[in-house]
């Protein structure tokens, strides 16, 4: 399987800041990569897939970048709404996997 | 715009086998591949397997051996068991659809089910 290492795990942040979460997967999978917001008690919603590409209604605050084995989510202005849950996804092979999650907090 | 709903027991008993339907609505289960995530409480997610219209699958290798996936296209619905449970399988339980092919993000989610494994 591959695997896939998100960092930090938490990061505490205000509202106004640019934020970067990072994804390395432990083989190169391209740029097939997903990146998810998930908030508390609720299913994650896809932001980013293909590494770069915006989901449709998804805010231009969030942006992707990255391939090979090293992938960044970034959101250019933190908004109150965008305190939550970041995961990624790999989809390069057929066995899916997920990194383990950074919980963005306010500060 | 197609909906995703979880549906099955919130409490299974040790060694038991979980059993798990996602009903599929605003479009049709066919031509498409529809998968099965899980989050223990507190952690992050496990992509548990996917199975196609036809009935084809394929499953997480660290599950392979107790999960089983079967498609009913008359009811538009898919369904998982997990055999021999345990605690550690206790986790909201997400039913979703990606893009299209195997290998995909998953754009649409079930609201997802809590399942927990107590006696």
């Amino acid at each position: 399987d591959i695997q896939m290492t998100q960092s930090p795990s938490t990061l505490s942040a205000s509202v106004g800041d640019r934020v970067t979460i990072t994804c390395r997967a432990s083989q190169s999978i391209s740029s097939w990569l997903a990146w998810y917001q998930q908030k508390p008690g609720k299913a994650p919603k896809l932001l980013i897939y293909q590494a770069s590409s915006l989901e449709t209604g998804v805010p231009s605050r969030f942006s992707g970048s990255g391939s090979g084995t090293e992938f960044t989510l970034t959101i250019s202005s933190l908004q109150p709404d965008d305190f939550a849950t970041y995961h990624c996804q790999q989809y390069d092979s057929y066995s899916l996997t997920f990194g383990g999650g950074t919980k963005v907090e306010i500060k | 715009q197609v909906q995703l709903q979880e549906s099955g027991p919130g409490l299974v008993k040790p060694s038991e086998t979980l059993s798990l339907t996602c009903t599929v609505s605003g479009g049709s289960i066919s031509s498409n591949y529809w998968s099965w995530i899980r989050q223990p409480p507190g952690k992050g997610l496990e992509w548990i397997g996917y199975i196609y219209y036809s009935g084809s699958a394929k499953y997480n290798p660290s599950l392979k051996s107790r999960v089983a996936m079967s498609v009913d296209t008359s009811k538009n619905l898919f369904s998982l068991k997990l055999s021999s449970v345990t605690a550690t399988d206790t986790a909201v339980y997400y039913c979703a659809r990606g893009q299209g092919v195997a290998t995909t993000p998953f754009q649409h989610w079930g609201h997802g089910t809590l399942v927990t494994v107590s006696s």
